[in-house]
């Protein structure tokens, strides 16, 4: 099973919005709406911040959103704030229970 | 509260074995599956396997078949990862996480394991 393809770095000014993408195979992303992402800020274990696609847990602000259009899923942030500084990582369902995740993506802003 | 507090950091030699811990609590610990998903120095995460609390079924990542053993003990509500025939490689930091079946919502704290000679 191969990793995601994620961009290695995005980056943004405050109060703009940023897409991180996500692309995987019809074997993974493309089967199933069950796209998750995480937020992973140094030294700390990482966050849930989107599941089944386009889902926010409790806590998780409106300004995370998520969405899929074939085998590629994407990661809006929007109203970039400096806390959202961290590495963001996807993650898909792949069948037979198992998951595999994206290479990463480090968000700076400027 | 949710929360998932696993074991110290390990230091092992090639060819060892090490055996890290989880224990939950906040939830009924039979209800949820644990995935366990490592992370190298400066690197991704990997998706390891996933056990289920309440049967003990497990499924595990083909690059860690054979060499990973996933297990419960339901009466402290723990979660143990062994891994085996430890390589340099495997030098990572190794989380817990409770399984939602399609997304992972609570992290334990992480545990570094570090293979040197």
């Amino acid at each position: 099973q191969s990793a995601l393809t994620q961009p290695a770095s995005v980056s943004g000014s405050p109060g703009q919005s940023i897409t991180i993408s996500c692309t995987g195979t019809s074997s993974d992303v493309g089967s199933y709406n069950l796209v998750s992402w995480y937020q992973q800020h140094p030294g700390k274990a990482p966050k849930l911040m989107i599941y089944e696609g386009s889902k926010r847990p409790s806590g998780v602000s409106n300004r995370f959103s998520g969405s899929k259009s074939g085998n590629t899923a994407s990661l809006t942030i929007s109203g970039l704030q400096a806390e959202d500084e961290a590495d963001y990582y996807c993650c898909s369902y792949a069948g037979s229970s198992t998951f595999v995740f994206g290479g990463g993506t480090q968000l700076t802003v400027l | 509260q949710v929360q998932l507090v696993q074991s110290g950091a390990e230091v092992k030699k090639p060819g060892a074995s090490v055996k890290v811990s989880c224990k939950a609590s906040g939830y009924t610990f039979t209800s949820y599956g644990i995935s366990w998903v490592r992370q190298a120095p400066g690197q991704g995460l990997e998706w390891m396997g996933w056990i289920s609390a309440y049967n003990g079924n497990t499924n595990y990542a083909q690059k860690l078949q054979g060499r990973v053993t996933m297990t419960t003990d339901t009466s402290t509500s723990t979660a143990y990862m062994e891994l085996r025939s430890l390589r340099s490689d495997d030098t990572a930091v190794y989380y817990c996480a409770r399984d939602l079946k399609d997304s992972f919502d609570y992290w334990g704290q992480g545990t570094l394991v570090t293979v040197s000679s």
